[in-house]
């Protein structure tokens, strides 16, 4: 059984351009979340799709941006690139119901964004 | 706000050493809590969780978190520590809904052989 992969594992951008990275969840699961991790960093929140919509965003500007797909994989596009936007991009995956009913978040590995 | 607060930047231990993990929180109520390892190269993998009930929780890799409401923390432990667990812990806590982790800043553990 796959876990959360995701792609590229390494990228290098430079300011000003536009990254896409992508992400299939775990089978069985249909929620998708992203985090940013900076480095000496937690992971942040960016934000989660379900049903192929948004549903709840944290507290990044409208640069960063997704997409699901029916089959439930999903896209983080980041738009503009700064420098301060190097970081993992962390993709987790869950059923609906979330952690709350005993379920557990799985994360992939992570695509590591280099901004020059 | 909900927040989570891991003090230890770096703790270093020796192999068969015992090992504990700090984790302090602030929640509206009573959480449900998280610890989460990440590998050099790898991806977040989940150790234990706490969400009712007993409050001390047993994870894998012989890794063990005690819940203590009195003192807001949720403190992982592991009686000797081997090689391979050198590695960056986090722990967390929800957000504003059921699929929102917030984390802490991550304690990074070595292992001196």
């Amino acid at each position: 059984d796959a876990g959360v992969t995701q792609s590229p594992t390494h990228l290098i951008k430079t300011r000003g351009q536009q990254v896409t990275l992508r992400c299939s969840p775990k089978s069985g699961h249909d929620t998708v979340s992203w985090y940013q991790q900076a480095l000496g960093q937690g992971p942040q929140f960016i934000f989660q799709y379900y049903e192929e919509e948004e549903r709840q965003r944290g507290n990044f500007p409208d640069r960063f941006s997704g997409h699901q797909f029916p089959n439930y994989s999903s896209e983080l596009n980041v738009n503009a690139l700064l420098l301060g936007d190097s970081a993992l991009y962390l993709c987790a995956s869950s059923s609906r119901s979330g952690f709350r009913s005993g379920n557990t978040i799985y994360f992939g590995e992570g695509s590591w964004l280099t901004v020059v | 706000a909900q927040s989570v607060t891991q003090p230890d930047i770096h703790i270093t231990v020796s192999e068969g050493a015992s090992l504990e993990l700090r984790c302090n929180y602030s929640y509206g109520a009573t959480p449900y809590l998280f610890w989460y390892v990440q590998s050099p190269g790898q991806g977040l993998q989940l150790l234990l969780k706490y969400f009712s009930g007993d409050t001390l929780v047993q994870g894998i890799k012989g890794f063990e978190a005690e819940f203590k409401r009195s003192q807001s923390s949720f403190n992982l432990r592991k009686p000797s520590v081997h090689w391979s667990d050198a590695a960056e812990y986090f722990c967390a806590l929800p957000g504003d809904s059921s699929y929102k982790l917030i984390f802490g800043s991550g304690t990074r553990l070595l292992v001196r052989p």
